[in-house]
């Protein structure tokens, strides 16, 4: 069966820090790749998605980027975190006319 | 694009009652419509889903409906207990190709009280 890791689980990181959140699925290729914010108590916000290894698609212009080096790996970098970047980071996978299924998330706090 | 609208932002309900959770869309394009429930401090999980050649699924205490020409689904879930307490999503997707984008609705955090 698939499954998708994030890590860490809980992040906090001073102002102005880089930043690099990891996402990985199992079970599965070619999947496609979602990276998704969530403020407190707020719905999802859709920051990028991929269809295919090094193919990115920005949703939102910000101060976070997206990598995806290999097949089944989906990476959210940050060179320098700005205090609005704090939130509930999550990653997402799904294939054609399947639904998305998230990990477990990413809290991101900057101080 | 899609535009998802989700009622009620939040729903308070009695152990045992129904409790309904409704969503809108704007594009017709729109095949498939999945719920989502999210508990504290976790990543979303699929409850149940449908397509828009199904009026209507049900899976134990949860049911969706659709109605393709009003632009509008439904959650229901009835007999609720306290571990349905969570925020729910719902969500309309387009497919093209072979990538499906999804909209989401704002959720609605749900209490069910003992």
């Amino acid at each position: 069966s698939q499954t998708i890791h994030q890590w860490p689980a809980t992040l906090v990181q001073p102002v102005g820090s880089p930043l690099s959140l990891e996402c990985t699925v199992e079970g599965t290729s070619n999947p496609n790749l979602y990276w998704y914010r969530q403020a407190a108590g707020r719905g999802l916000q859709l920051l990028f998605y991929s269809v295919g290894i090094g193919q990115i698609s920005s949703e939102v212009p910000q101060n976070l980027s997206a990598s995806r080096p290999q097949d089944r790996q989906f990476i959210l970098s940050s060179k320098k975190l700005l205090l609005s970047d704090s939130g509930f980071y999550l990653c997402a996978w799904s294939q054609e006319d399947q639904p998305q299924h998230f990990g477990d998330g990413t809290r991101l706090s900057i101080l | 694009g899609e535009n998802v609208e989700q009622h009620p932002s939040t729903l308070s309900v009695q152990e045992g009652d129904s409790a309904v959770i409704k969503c809108t869309y704007s594009d017709s394009a729109s095949n498939y419509f999945p719920w989502y429930k999210q508990e504290l401090g976790k990543g979303p999980q699929l409850i149940i889903d449908i397509r828009s050649n199904v009026g209507e699924k049900k899976d134990q205490r949860i049911a969706v409906t659709l109605n393709k020409t009003a632009k509008h689904f439904s959650l229901h879930i009835t007999e609720t207990q306290p571990e349905d307490s969570a925020v729910y999503f719902c969500a309309a997707s387009i497919l093209k190709g072979n990538f499906n984008k999804f909209y989401f609705g704002s959720g609605t955090k749900l209490n069910v009280k003992p």
